[in-house]
């Protein structure tokens, strides 16, 4: 079982539309969570960080955290051409390591 | 301004011949990472410093190996690179190993090897 997994897309949108992209993962003890972008042949870029359960605002970005599902999503509001990336969920456990998913392929259409 | 550096951005070298990749970081970080990522794929860590204190995944292979000479610069060096470690090399760094220390990361080298 992968520690960090997310549904690898590609995920479409039209321009203007919600993204959801959603990550789950397997160590109970895992006390931080993040959401990196990142665009074809570049590194990733931090969007989002989350620790507590519920949800965290930034912009047009809001993290959702559920400890007890061990489940944490990122939606995209009023979505653009230029958030078409890869986003990568990546969460520190017990060994105060980042995970990373694989990430989600997200694709915004004009 | 850059904060965190990776020279060189694109490296091509011949199988078996050895590449250092160098990183360099503006941050005064305590924590330093080398990754590797292959396409549509997660970063994998290689190694970690905290400080000067050298950690190795156990499943980082031999051929790769790490020097931290200061806080400011790391270098990963691969001694005979074989078609397989084709990848982007990522350098990453961290104020301290708290539990809401963000990471920070470098451009990228990308390495081809023919």
């Amino acid at each position: 079982q992968k520690e960090v997994e997310q549904n690898s897309g590609p995920l479409s949108v039209p321009e203007g539309a919600i993204a959801s992209l959603n990550c789950t993962y397997s160590d109970r003890v895992s006390q931080s969570f993040f959401w990196y972008r990142q665009y074809s042949g570049k590194s990733p870029e931090l969007i989002m960080s989350i620790y507590s359960n519920g949800d965290k605002e930034d912009g047009r970005f809001t993290a959702q955290l559920n400890k007890a599902s061990q489940y944490v999503s990122l939606l995209i509001r009023d979505s653009q051409p230029s958030d078409s990336a890869t986003y990568l969920c990546a969460v520190s456990g017990s060994a105060r390591q980042l995970t990373f998913g694989s990430g989600t392929q997200l694709t915004v259409l004009p | 301004d850059a904060m965190v550096i990776q020279n060189p951005r694109y490296q091509v070298t011949q199988f078996g011949k050895p590449v250092t990749l160098s990183c360099s970081q503006t941050l005064n970080h305590n924590v330093m990472y080398w990754y590797q990522q292959k396409s549509s794929q997660a970063p994998k860590l290689l190694f970690h410093y905290y400080d000067k204190d050298f950690n190795n995944e156990a499943d980082t292979p031999d051929n790769f190996q790490s020097r931290r000479p200061n806080t400011s610069f790391c270098f990963l060096d691969i001694r005979s690179p074989g078609l397989g470690d084709a990848a982007m090399y990522l350098c990453a760094t961290q104020a301290g190993q708290g539990l809401v220390e963000t990471q920070y990361f470098g451009p990228g080298t990308r390495l081809l090897v023919l």
